[in-house]
């Protein structure tokens, strides 16, 4: 079965204290992984597209890269409003499989 | 500003009620779809349309339908057969690429939140 699964469920890191996100995944014929940030009652805001492995891409604090079984989204001295649910979701064909996100809580 | 709008931010139906979310996007994508996202659980996808006048059902379709009589515009209407229709709903679109017939990157509106009372 198809699964994407993304650890920690939650992380507290204190500001500058640089981590990773991880996403794994199972899914067979991979055409591209996605990040997002999700905020509170909005909606996710993309953040990069992956689509094979060995790519990474970079976007002021986070930079994400790629594997032929996970990508890590790492933060590099992170600051409090880096704080919010990072989604990963991967595509194989026209399917879209999303993670239940990790929850990062920035403290000053 | 291209972007994905959803309307209202806020909805609440009462027990027999059908509402209609709507999704508005002029970002000039083909693909426009619907997510439902509930607290610790992955985003489903409700319908996705490639094109006008054609849509499929997602993995939740039941008690719910969707139209798609223009490009930009996808409303989703949850009837009163959806029994537990309290979520966080989620519309988003995409570029098609390999002829039309791949998504790809998939972005999205800020949400409607439906309650029900």
């Amino acid at each position: 079965e198809d699964q994407v699964t993304q650890s920690p469920e939650a992380l507290r890191l204190q500001e500058g204290e640089s981590s990773s996100l991880n996403c794994s995944y199972t899914v067979s014929g991979l055409r591209g992984l996605f990040w997002y940030r999700q905020d509170p009652g909005k909606g996710p805001e993309f953040l990069f597209t992956l689509y094979s492995a060995g790519e990474e891409k970079e976007k002021e604090r986070l930079k994400a890269t790629l594997t032929k079984k996970e990508s890590f989204l790492h933060i590099t001295a992170p600051k409090p409003e880096d704080s919010a649910t990072y989604l990963c979701a991967v595509q194989a064909g026209n399917q879209f499989y999303f993670g239940t996100g990790t929850s990062l809580t920035v403290i000053p | 500003d291209g972007g994905i709008t959803q309307s209202p931010k806020y909805l609440f139906r009462k027990e027999g009620q059908n509402v209609t979310l709507s999704c508005e996007q002029n970002l000039n994508h083909d693909a426009m779809y619907w997510y439902r996202q509930d607290p610790g659980q992955g985003l489903r996808l409700i319908y996705y349309s490639q094109i006008v006048n054609d849509f499929q059902k997602g993995d939740i379709a039941e008690g719910y339908s969707v139209s798609r009589e223009k490009k930009e515009s996808f409303p989703l209407t949850v009837t009163s057969a959806q029994k537990n229709p309290t979520a966080f709903y989620l519309c988003a679109s995409s570029i098609l690429q390999a002829g039309g017939y791949v998504a790809d990157t998939q972005y999205f509106g800020p949400g409607t939140r439906l309650t029900v009372l």
